[in-house]
Formats: C-alpha cells, structure tokens, sequence
C-alpha cells in the first residue's frame, strides 16, 4: 500500500458526461500529480500540484481540469467525455517537487 | 522535454533465470524511478536513484547520471516479477517524471 488512496476504483459514463476523480496524498505529502494511461499513449503527465497551487501541466485537454484542496486532497474533473477518454488514471504525490513519488492504485475509466 | 527510453520492449524467461533492464536519458535529472506494474495495474516502487547504486533483495539497480543511463538486475526470476517495469526521469525543467514505454516482462514456470 502506497498510502496514496484514490476514488473510485471503477468508473462508467457515456460520452459528453462529465466525471470527478478524487485523490488523498500519503500524509505530509505537498505535490500531487496526476497521470493518464491508455494503450497507445503510454503514461502521460497531466498536471501538477504543490501546496494548492498549479506547478507544472503536461498534456492537459482543455476539457479536463483540477485543484488542490487545503486539506491537500485533489480532484481531476473530466468533462465532455469521449471514447479516447477510456484510460487508467493514477494519482501520485511527494513530499517535494524532486523527491520519490508514489502512485495510488487508480481510477479505471471506461467511456461508452 | 526529457526522453526516456528502455530496452528491451519485451522479455520471456524461464524461472530462476537473470537478466537486465536498460534505460536512457536524454538530460539531466533530479529523479530517476523503476516502477513494476503488476497485473492488476499497481505501480510498485522499485528504486528512487538519480545515481549510484542500490539493492532491494534479487533486485538491484545503477544509475551512471553522467553517462545518462540506469540498469535494473533481476536476479533469480520468478513468475511473480511478471508485468511491465517502467523507468521515469524527472529533469529541473518539467518537475514531472516522464515514463519510457516499459519493459513487458514474463517469466515462465
């Protein structure tokens, strides 16, 4: 067990729907990052977090955003939903931006 | 930005056999990690080694950050070490760890 949790494990939903993940860092953690893994991408960065503030994003659609909460817990909303959405996506944190990351077990979306 | 890439793309070993997983790196980085992702999807820590070296039971790995390469050894495989292992690097520029395209590794009983 990483400590990372995140919510849900399984996800279903139509196209043009929108879905919200949930992340909860390993305690004492400030980054959370989340990735997106599907077959013909591999494992994408998406976006950055540290102490509640945007640090870095990657290959972010517009459709998709996230925040960090005080509590350090973060969200990834997904709207719009399409097919090519279909993918498992990790959370991850650190206690700082270079350190050892860790990733929660994921959310598996599946858009039909 | 950063390239990872990792050789081979796939592995098949008999049960108790070794052998070595290449990554290389096209900067500098501040973080280097090997992941194991495991049937059921779970990326499991391996290593956090932006250099040297380090051991974990059958597992050890290298990092030479000069030449830009790392090595994962695994020693008397066994069915249990089955699945894709990925190495990422995170450069000063992204502060995000960039994932190679992973080795598929199956070992056979």
């Amino acid at each position: 067990d990483s400590g990372v949790t995140q919510t849900p494990k399984h996800l279903i939903t139509a196209t043009g729907q929108r879905v919200t993940l949930r992340c909860s860092p390993r305690s004492g953690d400030l980054s959370v990052y989340w990735y997106q893994q599907s077959l013909d991408q591999g494992l994408q960065f998406l976006i950055q977090y540290y102490n509640g503030e945007e640090r870095a994003k990657g290959n972010i659609l517009e459709r998709f955003s996230a925040q960090q909460f005080p509590d350090l817990h973060s969200e990834l909303n997904l709207s719009s939903l399409e097919l090519g959405d279909s993918a498992l996506y990790f959370c991850a944190s650190s206690v700082a931006p270079f350190a050892e990351a860790f990733f929660g077990q994921g959310t598996r979306l599946t858009v039909v | 930005g950063i390239q990872v890439e990792q050789s081979p793309p796939d592995l098949i070993l008999q049960e108790g056999a070794n052998s070595t997983l290449r990554c290389n790196f096209s900067d500098s980085v501040n973080n280097l990690q090997w992941f194991h992702q495991n049937p059921w999807g779970q990326l499991i820590n391996l290593f956090y080694i932006p250099s040297g070296t380090k051991q974990n039971g059958r597992l050890s790995a290298t990092t030479v950050a000069t030449e830009r390469y790392s090595l994962l050894y695994i020693s008397s495989s066994q069915t249990t070490d089955s699945g894709v292992y990925f190495c990422a690097a995170m450069d000063t520029g992204r502060r995000a760890l960039t994932f190679g395209s992973g080795t598929r590794l199956q070992v056979q009983p």
